[in-house]
């Protein structure tokens, strides 16, 4: 059964159209992340939650928003999305405790802008 | 600086046969971990292997092991025995930030797209 669920696996924008992306998991991790990945390179972190505790990176556009309204739901929110955001958006969840620090990924959420 | 460095943009192996995807990393850190993970054609990122710092023996797992070189700064993973379905990327990333906040984050190399062919 999957443990981190990503909504929607493919999204299709307008440029400037804002757009959410959702992350939901069972595993109780209080731990969550976004990391953008565009074509043939590697993940990208745009930011974490660490329980109720926004950490930005210091490069992540203004434009990504997030939002955690309770432990199991993480949300991505692109306010106006352009061309270059166009990207697989992948959510993963450890937890502070864990000993080696392994993340466990959803499948990811595929963003086009036209 | 890049910290995790994967210089195989692409490689192809017979199936049946072993083949070893290189990764070196960068680190001041005494304490680190190393992962590799596979994505398949799908996105999901799938966890196959983890080896801490102060792990003095190399990692396995099934078919799956790590050749820690600690001097050399060097992660390789060999995959033994290579199946169709071991054709995907595969990234190797670098734990950063385990302190007294429990906070983790991955570093990802840039990684090594894998054929298996028949």
């Amino acid at each position: 059964d999957a443990m981190v669920i990503q909504n929607p696996r493919y999204q299709v924008t307008q440029f400037g159209k804002p757009v959410t992306l959702s992350c939901s998991q069972t595993l109780n991790h209080n731990v969550m992340y976004w990391y953008q990945q565009k074509s043939s390179q590697a993940p990208k972190l745009l930011f974490h939650y660490y329980d109720k505790d926004f950490n930005n990176e210091a490069d992540t556009p203004d434009n990504f928003q997030s939002r955690r309204p309770n432990t199991s739901f993480c949300f991505l929110d692109i306010r106006s999305p352009g061309l270059g955001d166009a990207a697989m958006y992948l959510c993963a969840t450890t937890t502070s405790g864990s000993l080696t620090g392994e993340l466990f990924f959803g499948e990811g959420s595929r963003l086009t802008v036209l | 600086a890049q910290k995790i460095t994967q210089t195989q943009p692409g490689m192809f192996v017979q199936e049946k046969e072993a083949v070893t995807l290189d990764c070196t990393y960068d680190t001041s850190d005494q304490s680190y971990g190393l992962f590799w993970y596979k994505q398949p054609s799908s996105g999901e990122m799938i966890f196959l292997i983890y080896q801490g710092s102060y792990d003095e023996q190399n990692a396995t797992e099934g078919r799956y092991s790590l050749n820690f070189q600690k001097a050399r700064k060097s992660a390789n993973l060999v995959i033994s025995a290579s199946q169709l379905g071991d054709s995907a990327m595969y990234f190797c990333a670098m734990r950063e930030g385990l302190g007294n906040t429990g906070f983790q984050k991955l570093v990802f190399g840039t990684g090594t797209r894998l054929l298996v062919s028949p």
